[in-house]
């Protein structure tokens, strides 16, 4: 069964002061690792898919990586209206599914 | 304009009562996917369907019911039998390609009174 975990639950920053969001996982094999942004009441937004270690996808302040085993998401001199929480999910060769992590809560204080 | 629509946004139901939420796209994806989310949980699978007329059971289908008569369209319905239904609902679809991502609509509240 594939499974996704995020760490940390949340993150706390200061205006500016930039950090990673990890994404560990476990799938038989990997078709995709898709990054999400969710603000409160709303439905996730896509920002990145990535399909194999050594990629990387940059939009704005965030960049998303990958290993074999995980993925990092670097926000870098954030903005308050970056504070949202990151969902980050992956599908594996057995079937359609998206399994998804529990997310990263983003905090970020001007 | 191309999207994912719910509806509707925020429902109520009486214990006992099924009810049914409403999902429509028209981005002409061929796959379309219902997710629970409760407060600290991720996103967990209800029910998805790859094309129409054909539908699978998720990690949690029990005491939910789907339809995919149209490619447009996957209403689900929660029914009597489920027993704890208030969550924030989540919709979304993808191309035919296993390698591509999924688009949510913006989810309906659903509160047992």
């Amino acid at each position: 069964e594939d499974q996704v975990t995020q760490s940390p639950e949340a993150l706390r920053l200061q205006e500016g002061e930039s950090s990673s969001l990890n994404c560990s996982y476990t799938v038989s094999g990997l078709r995709g690792l898709f990054w999400y942004r969710q603000d409160p009441g709303k439905g996730p937004e896509f920002l990145f898919t990535l399909y194999s270690a050594g990629e990387e996808k940059e939009k704005e302040r965030l960049k998303a990586t990958l290993t074999k085993k995980e993925s990092f998401l670097h926000i870098t001199a954030p903005k308050p209206e970056d504070s949202a929480t990151y969902l980050c999910a992956v599908r594996g060769s057995n079937d359609y599914k998206l399994s998804f992590g529990a997310g990263t809560t983003v905090t970020v204080r001007a | 304009d191309g999207g994912i629509t719910q509806s509707p946004k925020y429902l109520f139901r009486k214990e006992g009562q099924n009810v049914t939420l409403s999902c429509e796209q028209n981005l002409n994806h061929d796959a379309m996917y219902w997710y629970r989310q409760d407060p600290g949980q991720g996103l967990r699978l209800i029910y998805y369907s790859q094309i129409v007329n054909d539908f699978q059971k998720g990690d949690i289908a029990e005491g939910y019911s789907v339809s995919r008569e149209k490619k447009e369209s996957f209403p689900l319905t929660v029914t009597s039998a489920q027993k704890n239904p208030t969550a924030f609902y989540l919709c979304a679809s993808s191309k035919g390609s296993m390698n591509t991502e999924a688009f949510f609509g913006q989810g309906t509240r659903l509160t047992v009174v």
